[in-house]
């Protein structure tokens, strides 16, 4: 069975300090793609990040960065520089290639950026 | 380029009524994906279409939901009769059929806050 699990309900960081947010997952599938979505207080998601499982390099996106480790089935996302804005519910969340790709989510993170 | 909207943002209804949530995909996506967040547990999905045939729907709850896809563009999620588990976020994304080069990216909408009271 597919599952993601994120152990840190409430993480709170210094402005412009750097944080981790924690994800593993479990798949017995070879093929599969992590991602990352960002949720607001506004309600829409936000695509951030995404790592494929063949991939043999970190992804990054700006201040975005995926730590993946695939031995031990975990993809942390690393936000660095916080700023105010990046508050927010962080969801990280995994697709097998196969048969439809449907996303199986974590229960998210909740971020806070202190001044 | 627009997002995938999703009508209405909010709805409010009374047990054993009715609910129509409406999402339209990002234009050219043959994707589209439901999923619903019960308050304070993960994201789940509900079902897939790829243009307007139902690809996987074996996240749909029961037999009260009923999603469609008219012409492979916008689709439809009734809910009937509403129950009071049935309250959530539906969120709806798509995403472009890259066939075989692997995971596809999907991009939500902003979801629709449903309460049944």
């Amino acid at each position: 069975a597919q599952k993601i699990t994120q152990t840190q309900p409430g993480m709170f960081v210094q402005e412009k300090e750097a944080v981790t947010l924690d994800c593993t997952y479990d798949t017995s599938d070879p093929s599969y793609g992590l991602f990352w979505y960002k949720q607001p207080s506004s309600g829409e998601m936000i695509f951030l990040i995404y790592q494929g499982s063949y991939d043999q390099q970190n992804a990054t996106e700006g201040r975005y960065s995926l730590n993946f480790q695939k031995a031990r089935k975990s993809a942390n996302l690393v936000i660095s520089a916080s700023q105010l804005g990046d508050s927010a519910m962080y969801f990280c969340a995994m697709s097998l290639r196969a048969p439809g790709n449907q996303f199986y989510f974590g229960t998210g993170t909740s971020l806070t950026v202190i001044p | 380029e627009a997002g995938v909207t999703q009508f209405p943002s909010h709805s409010v209804i009374e047990k054993g009524q009715t609910v129509t949530l409406r999402c339209d995909p990002i234009s050219g996506h043959d994707n589209l994906y439901w999923y619903r967040r019960v308050m304070g547990k993960e994201i789940k999905f509900l079902l897939h279409f790829v243009k307007e045939s139902k690809q996987d729907e074996s996240g749909m709850p029961n037999n009260r939901f009923l999603a469609e896809r008219t012409g492979g563009t916008y689709s439809t999620l009734k809910v009937q009769p509403a129950e009071l588990e049935d309250s959530g976020v539906y969120f709806c994304a798509s995403s472009q059929d890259r066939g075989f080069s692997g995971t596809d990216t999907q991009y939500f909408g902003p979801g629709t806050r449903l309460t049944v009271l």
